[in-house]
């Protein structure tokens, strides 16, 4: 089936740096979405975004976060600087169209962050 | 804001015996509802959905009832196999459909 491709599947940084994870969703679809997962814990959303822009955005998502789609290439979460407390799993998520209704987000496996 | 409360896992069982996982949510709109299931070493892929309420959802021999009153979504499978040894997520849209809200999910082992 259609596949979501996330680089780097695992990161180790140090704390105050920045890190860029990427995603290269469905080819064709439109609406991309970021979740976050603490180990232990449940897939909490951080963003949607269409057309170039945020449309949704959680308590999660921190002034540090930033998201883009330049040219239609990878979909990207940076975080600049990080904190100890953004260690987690992050997922990228994409849509053919307002797929939150219709279910069919297809995920990624996960980029795992590990913050020092 | 929208919440899932789920059966707390792991949950250990033999195959050929039966599952259910408790799903139960909590939100202002009308949602729709979503089971999805992580084998290891991929991402989140949906097992099926149900939009309106007091309907059923099926695929691969599991199944769950929208049940509107009762605010539960209750995953079942008659007879488990070693390959639905999975973490199960039930989850929820809000109506304007821009995101999923997810349970804490389930880890689910079955044992030959």
């Amino acid at each position: 089936g259609p596949k979501v491709l996330q680089i780097p599947s695992h990161q180790i940084i140090d704390m105050g740096q920045m890190v860029t994870l990427n995603c290269d969703p469905v080819s064709n679809h439109l609406y991309f979405y970021w979740y976050k997962q603490i180990l232990g814990q449940q897939m909490e959303f951080l963003v949607n975004f269409y057309n170039g822009k945020v449309m949704e955005k959680s308590k999660l998502f921190k002034d540090q976060f930033s998201v883009e789609r330049p040219d239609g290439s990878y979909f990207t979460l940076k975080i600049q600087p990080t904190a100890l407390e953004d260690s987690a799993v992050y997922f990228c998520a994409s849509s053919s169209h307002r797929g939150a209704n219709t279910g069919q987000l297809y995920f990624g496996e996960g980029s795992k962050l590990t913050v020092l | 804001g929208d919440s899932v409360t789920q059966t707390e896992g792991p949950v250990t069982l033999s195959e050929g015996t039966s599952l259910t996982v408790n799903c139960s949510y909590e939100t202002k709109q009308y949602p729709t509802l979503f089971w999805y299931v992580q084998y290891p070493g991929e991402g989140p892929q949906l097992l099926f959905k149900v939009p309106k309420a007091n309907e059923k959802g099926s695929n691969r021999g599991f199944e769950a009832t929208y049940n509107k009153e009762a605010t539960s979504f209750h995953l079942q499978k008659a007879s488990v196999q070693e390959s639905d040894s999975a973490v199960y997520y039930c989850a929820l849209s809000n109506s304007a459909g821009n995101k999923l809200t997810f349970g804490i999910g389930t880890r689910v082992l079955v044992r030959p």
